[in-house]
Parts: structure tokens; sequence; C-alpha cells
């Protein structure tokens, strides 16, 4: 089980906006603004979209923005494209001797 | 452009060790801003943090693996290793090697990673 809470999946249709949450708690989430998104297209390495809750990498596009409130961080996808179809995994700064804490991953399908 | 290639068998034998070696190119690995780190995912699972190691040689592990883990560096070689005992097939997974912020945590970026399955 993991240390944060992602859905299984969630589906959008091209254009449309969706929207992918991670929850944690006061030791992680909540208390600290280091929360990460990693994109995982099948067989490829996860690859980093935000940093630091909002912050996107070089290269990145403005499509995807996160966000975050109380003990969930979420990201959201904008005009949902094909290529945007992957599994997207949260990570967090954790207090606990664990480290750094992951999400289960959420697969986006795109309609 | 920083490249981080993972090596080593991909099949091992249950209740032996597992060893996988990370070649860094295109960065130092002795920065003192950066942590360098194990993540494996078994097949359809999540990501799971498995320990990470400072340019010092200062470890950190997942309490969880932390009595089967060890994680070393040869910074003359930029490269670092990970030795995980006594495995089981619950140890298969595609294991990754990625660079790590240290004030953050985040990874950033990964090697291609390498599926090691265990089994007789």
């Amino acid at each position: 089980q993991s240390a944060l809470t992602q859905p299984a999946s969630v589906s959008g249709s091209p254009g449309q906006s969706i929207t992918i949450s991670c929850t944690g708690t006061s030791s992680d989430v909540g208390d600290y603004n280091y929360v990460s998104w990693y994109q995982q297209h099948p067989g490829k390495a996860p690859k980093l979209m935000i940093y630091e809750v909002s912050n996107r990498p070089s290269g990145v596009s403005k499509r995807f923005s996160g966000s975050k409130s109380g003990n969930t961080a979420s990201l959201t996808i904008s005009g949902l494209q094909a290529e945007d179809e992957a599994d997207y995994h949260c990570s967090s700064y954790t207090s606990s001797s664990t480290f750094v804490v992951f999400g289960g991953g959420t697969k986006v399908t795109v309609l | 452009q920083l490249q981080l290639q993972e090596s080593g068998p991909g099949l091992v034998m249950p209740s032996e060790t597992l060893s996988l070696t990370c070649t860094v190119s295109g960065d130092s690995i002795s920065s003192s801003t950066y942590y360098w780190g194990w993540i494996r995912q078994p097949p359809g699972k999540g990501l799971e943090w498995i320990g990470s190691i400072y340019y010092s040689g200062s470890t950190y592990y997942n309490p969880s693996l932390k009595s089967r883990v060890t994680i070393s560096l040869d910074t003359s070689k930029s490269q670092f290793s990970l030795r995980l005992t006594s495995v089981t097939a619950t140890d298969t997974a595609v294991y990754y090697c990625a660079r790590q912020v240290t004030w953050e945590r985040k990874f950033d970026p990964w090697g291609q990673g390498t599926l090691v399955t265990v089994s007789s």
C-alpha cells in the first residue's frame, strides 16, 4: 500500500481538462511544498512534470499545472491530448524515516 | 546532458543477492546538491523508493528494505551501486536509478530502468 493515495484511473476526451488528486498527511504533502509529479508512458522511465507543487521544468507543456490544498495535491492537465495518455505518479518530501513517498499511480486514458 | 544507465543481471535466483550499478555521465557524481537514488516498480504496480546516497557516502534507506539493502558510491568511476540480499519473487521489478535533489527530494532525470526477475 502506497503512502500517498491516488485514484487508480482518470479519463477524459480530447480537449477536456482532468485533475488527478494525491492525498497524504501532515507529515508529507500537508506540511511541505515539495510535491512532484511524474509522467510514465508504457515501458518508459518516469519523467518529471511538476516539482515544488506547481513548478514546471523547462520543456514541459503549460497544459500541465499543479496545486495543493491541505493534505491533497493535484495535477491538472488541460486541453487533453492523445499523447497525455500515460501513468502519473505523485511523490512528496516526508519528515518520516521513509525520506520520500510515492503515490500508487493514476492511469490517464484519453477517450 | 546528464544521463544515467543501469546495468546488472536480469535474472536472480531466490535467496541470492541482487546487484545493480548505475553509471552517471554528463555531470559530477560528487555534487553537494544531489543524492543518487534507487527506485523500483513491480510489474503493474507503483513506484517504491529503495534508498539514496550522498556524495559523502551517507546513505538513507526505505525502512521496509533497510535490513537487506546496501547502496555504495564509486566517484572515480562515476557509479553508484545497489545490493539487495535474500531476494524473493516479490523483489521482481524494474529497477531505476535517478538523481535526487537534496532539499526537495525530487528525482530528475531517471535511468531507462532494468527489469530484474527473481526466479529459479
